[in-house]
């Protein structure tokens, strides 16, 4: 079945500066790539994702990038603000039959200092 | 916020114990789910939920078990806890469409001592 790696587990940068984490899958035939945002005491929520058909989505300080190919995906934050801080999860899922099966990474937590 | 609730939001259990979960939602949709999330291993699938009676095994199965009686309401019971079932148990559902976001519930910190 399909593996998500993630990394780093933990990740601080400076406010204003950017924030990179990665994740690699093992599937080939995985085709949707979504990034969960979750906030301390909080469920997860989407924050963008990204469909195998394309390279590159962004979404205004977010964007992710995905290598077909190489089998991995980013997610890129940039001039990182406190509200950034939060843990970070990539997932990946095959094509869609019935019900959504996301296979998750192990989560970043990422904090920005001020 | 796709109006889902869970409880209770904390738990404290002794090992050999029952304990139920529980998830409801409010925006009709089909499909539920039930993770754990624990340190080093991010979210994993223990049961979904496809319809009303009509669930299936996800990743780590082992121990649990789910019913779905309504379509808001979706259960996961540890019939017997123990101590490595301590973590915290989140509920998602989606309404069914190719590409539909995944939302989650604020999530229950279940104890066993």
């Amino acid at each position: 079945g399909e593996n998500v790696e993630q990394h780093p587990s933990t990740l601080s940068v400076q406010e204003g500066d950017s924030a990179v984490i990665k994740c690699t899958y093992s599937d080939s035939a995985s085709n949707y790539f979504p990034w969960y945002k979750q906030e301390l005491g909080k469920g997860s929520q989407l924050i963008i994702d990204i469909r195998s058909n394309v390279g590159e989505k962004k979404d205004q300080r977010i964007a992710v990038t995905l290598n077909k190919t190489a089998k991995h995906f980013s997610l890129h934050i940039t001039e990182t603000q406190p509200e950034d801080s939060a843990v970070y999860f990539c997932a990946a899922r095959g094509d869609r039959q019935g019900a959504q099966k996301l296979v998750f990474g192990q989560g970043t937590r990422l904090t920005i200092n001020p | 916020d796709a109006g889902i609730t869970q409880s209770p939001r904390h738990k404290v259990t002794e090992t050999g114990t029952p304990v139920t979960l529980r998830c409801h939602q409010t925006e009709n949709h089909r499909y539920m789910y039930w993770y754990r999330q624990d340190p080093g291993h991010g979210l994993r699938l223990i049961h979904y939920s496809y319809g009303v009676k009509d669930t299936d095994k996800g990743e780590v199965s082992d121990g649990y078990s789910v019913s779905r009686s309504k379509t808001e309401d979706f259960l996961l019971t540890l019939e017997s806890a123990t101590s490595s079932q301590t973590s915290v148990y989140f509920c998602a559902t989606d309404g069914g469409f190719s590409l539909g976001e995944q939302y989650f519930g604020p999530g229950t910190r279940l104890t066993v001592t």
